[in-house]
């Protein structure tokens, strides 16, 4: 059973547009909410990441906006650049039990 | 943060051979993990490692196969012990530092023909 569900599975965006990605959940134990920017050929980097007591949390052009009644959390990004063209995975987690989504493949293009 | 370093960064593997990769973190932490990330895949949890004890094993994992030593704080090895095919894989360990908060390390790309 997929514990945290991501769509879509791949987004194309132009340059200077904003990303979303959404997850849900089902487990209210959850506690922690990070997302994830993998590289082809890195390990996923720690991008930014939100617990349930916030609705959003912003950093640079990355935003974390989360719906506890709705156990959704999405990841948008703002003025998409080609640079931000990886894997983005989302993450739900309760004390040291972490679980993925699925993954999107982002491509921005020029 | 921390910063985490693997050993190898990739490697080419003959069917019924064992591959150790190594995993050193900057800094002493707990908890470390180890996972399987197949290409295009999600990452899947193989095993945590506390050092002092054995490893936990996720289903479908199991320690004669995925043999897991953590002998100090910064350190932990990981070996797929008779491999096959269908072991070739992206194999990532994590540490948790800050409460929740798991960082990456590289990653060791792993050909099995």
């Amino acid at each position: 059973q997929q514990q945290v569900k991501q769509s879509p599975q791949s987004l194309i965006v132009q340059k200077g547009g904003i990303s979303i990605i959404n997850c849900a959940y089902e487990n209210t134990a959850f506690d922690y909410f990070p997302w994830y920017q993998q590289f082809p050929g890195k390990g996923p980097a720690l991008l930014i990441a939100i617990r349930p007591d916030v609705s959003e949390k912003k950093e640079g052009r990355f935003t974390i906006s989360f719906n506890k009644s709705a156990k959704q959390f999405s990841l948008h990004i703002m003025d998409s650049q080609p640079g931000d063209s990886a894997t983005y995975f989302c993450a739900a987690s309760t004390g040291n039990q972490f679980y993925f989504g699925t993954g999107t493949s982002l491509t921005v293009i020029p | 943060s921390a910063v985490i370093s693997q050993k190898p960064s990739r490697d080419i593997c003959q069917r019924g051979t064992s591959l150790t990769i190594q995993c050193q973190v900057d800094s002493q932490v707990t908890m470390m993990f180890w996972y399987r990330q197949q290409p295009g895949q999600s990452l899947t949890l193989i095993a945590t490692a506390n050092q002092g004890s054995e490893a936990t094993y996720e289903s479908g994992f199991v320690i004669d196969k995925f043999p897991i030593s953590r002998p100090n704080l910064t350190f932990s090895t990981l070996t797929v012990s008779n491999m096959s095919p269908e072991d070739s894989s992206i194999y990532l360990c994590s540490v948790e530092k800050n409460t929740d908060t798991q960082y990456f390390g590289p990653g060791t790309r792993l050909t099995v023909l």
